[in-house]
């Protein structure tokens, strides 16, 4: 059973940076496609991009509103994959999420691990 | 961008009732259709895949059907753990959409 676990909530300024990280247990980075989802406080879920099964150098897809200021990362060696999201906004206060996809070569990138969230407060 | 809506936004139901929620897709998604359920503090929880394919350990009262654009999930008879928030995502094509939720309490 794979299991994602996130770092702790955090508080931002306006224009900084945020990097959030997801620990992958139950097996290794390199056997899951990882993705991250935002919730905002009115609850909306906000797909930001993950693992691009169709990338021959393993980059990830965004969404083309965090394009640019949205960079996905992941250290095979420990497991862990990162999310940071640079010139942070007011309305960037979410909890951001890390999730595994389903089977994304045959195109089920259906979410069917969670980690519990981190929250970031732009404040 | 694919836009997905759900109706109701919000139901009141009574335990054993029969819950029906829709999603329709702005353009056609075949059967790249997932149902979450929410509670709150906690992550989505994947309980239907491919628009009707109950993922293990989802309780049989729970079915999704639909193809296309339009989309339904179904609760046969409400029970108390089921009192969450309900959302539709489609992975048929980039960005990945989610629904607005569906809230589901208590009458």
């Amino acid at each position: 059973q794979v299991q994602l676990v996130q770092a702790g909530a955090e508080v931002k300024k306006p224009g900084a940076s945020v990097k959030v990280s997801c620990k992958v247990s139950g097996d290794t980075l390199n056997e899951v496609s990882i993705h991250w989802v935002r919730q905002t406080p009115g609850k909306e879920l906000e797909w930001m991009g993950g693992f691009d099964p169709e990338n021959d150098k393993g980059d990830s897809i965004y969404a083309q509103r965090f394009q640019g200021r949205v960079t996905m990362t992941e250290v095979t060696s420990t497991d862990t994959a990162y999310l940071e999201v640079r010139g942070l906004k007011f309305d960037d206060t979410a909890v951001y999420y890390c999730a595994t996809a389903q089977n994304p070569l045959r195109g089920a990138n259906f979410f069917d691990n969670w980690g519990q969230g981190t929250l970031v407060t732009v404040s | 961008d694919i836009q997905m809506t759900q109706s109701p936004s919000s139901l009141s139901a009574s335990v054993g009732d029969r819950v029906t929620i829709t999603c329709r897709a702005s353009q056609r998604v075949d059967n790249w259709l997932a149902w979450y359920q929410q509670k709150p503090g906690k992550p989505p929880k994947l309980l239907i895949s491919k628009a009707s394919t109950l993922e293990r350990g989802v309780p049989s009262r729970f079915s999704g059907s639909g193809s296309g654009t339009e989309f339904t999930l179904t609760i046969s008879s409400l029970q108390p753990d089921d009192f969450a928030t309900y959302f539709c995502q489609q992975c048929d094509s980039y960005p990945f959409t989610f629904g607005p939720g569906t809230k589901v309490d208590i009458k």
